[in-house]
């Protein structure tokens, strides 16, 4: 069994500031990847980033980073420089890479201030 | 153009009643799936066809049953209509099953609401 686990409901970061959303993510698999989506108020799901659990260098996509520690079950995401258009729910999502099944946690709220 | 879309958008219905949400991908995509994501936004699979065959049957009610009469439409179609199925419903489309080499592009989703 899998879970995804988001213990922050709503985050808040000041414009231009760093702002990180942290994830857990507990598999018995040992071959999978981890996600995170966007989801403005338009709903669309966005992918941000992607990082695949045999890694050890942890993915970057221009201003977003994630921390991926392994051991630890932790997939933490990174928002440097935000900005308004970033205000969206961020969820973490995880799977086997054979599947295509997407196991998703609750969702973070981040709203970023002017 | 769209990637993935939907029809219709948003659906008000009665309940008890039977209602079909369309899925097409226009990507070339061997793999289409259904999410739905409840009231307080969680998100949750529901089926995946690869190649028009059911790769992943989650525990859903035998209300909702897929279609895929071609790998760029995979609809939805749910019998007898209960207030708890009021939701988003999201297709979604990849290259193939597995994250190996791709990512899953989702489509704007349907807000379905059971009166």
């Amino acid at each position: 069994a899998q879970t995804v686990t988001q213990s922050q409901p709503e985050m808040s970061v000041q414009e231009a500031e760093t702002v990180t959303l942290s994830c857990t993510y507990d598999t018995s698999e040992s071959d999978y990847y981890l996600f995170w989506y966007k989801q403005p108020p338009s709903r669309q799901m966005i992918l941000v980033i992607r990082q695949e659990a045999y890694k050890q260098q942890n993915a970057t996509e221009n201003r977003f980073s994630v921390n991926f520690q392994k051991a630890a079950k932790s997939f933490s995401l990174k928002i440097s420089d935000s900005q308004l258009g970033d205000a969206a729910m961020y969820f973490c999502a995880g799977g086997p890479s054979n599947t295509g099944k997407l196991i998703f946690g609750q969702g973070t709220t981040l709203q970023v201030k002017p | 153009d769209t990637a993935v879309s939907q029809t219709p958008k948003y659906l008000v219905t009665q309940m008890g009643n039977d209602k079909s949400i369309k899925c097409e991908q226009n990507l070339g995509h061997d793999t289409m799936y259904w999410y739905k994501q409840d009231s307080k936004k969680f998100l949750k699979i529901m089926f995946s066809y690869n190649n028009k065959e059911l790769i992943i049957n989650e525990t859903v009610p035998n209300r909702f049953s897929p279609k895929s009469p071609d790998k760029a439409h995979l609809n939805l179609h749910i019998n007898s209509l209960e207030l708890g199925d009021s939701a988003v419903y999201f297709c979604a489309s990849s290259q193939d099953p597995g994250f190996s080499y791709n990512e899953q592009f989702f489509g704007p989703g349907t807000r379905l609401t059971v009166l």
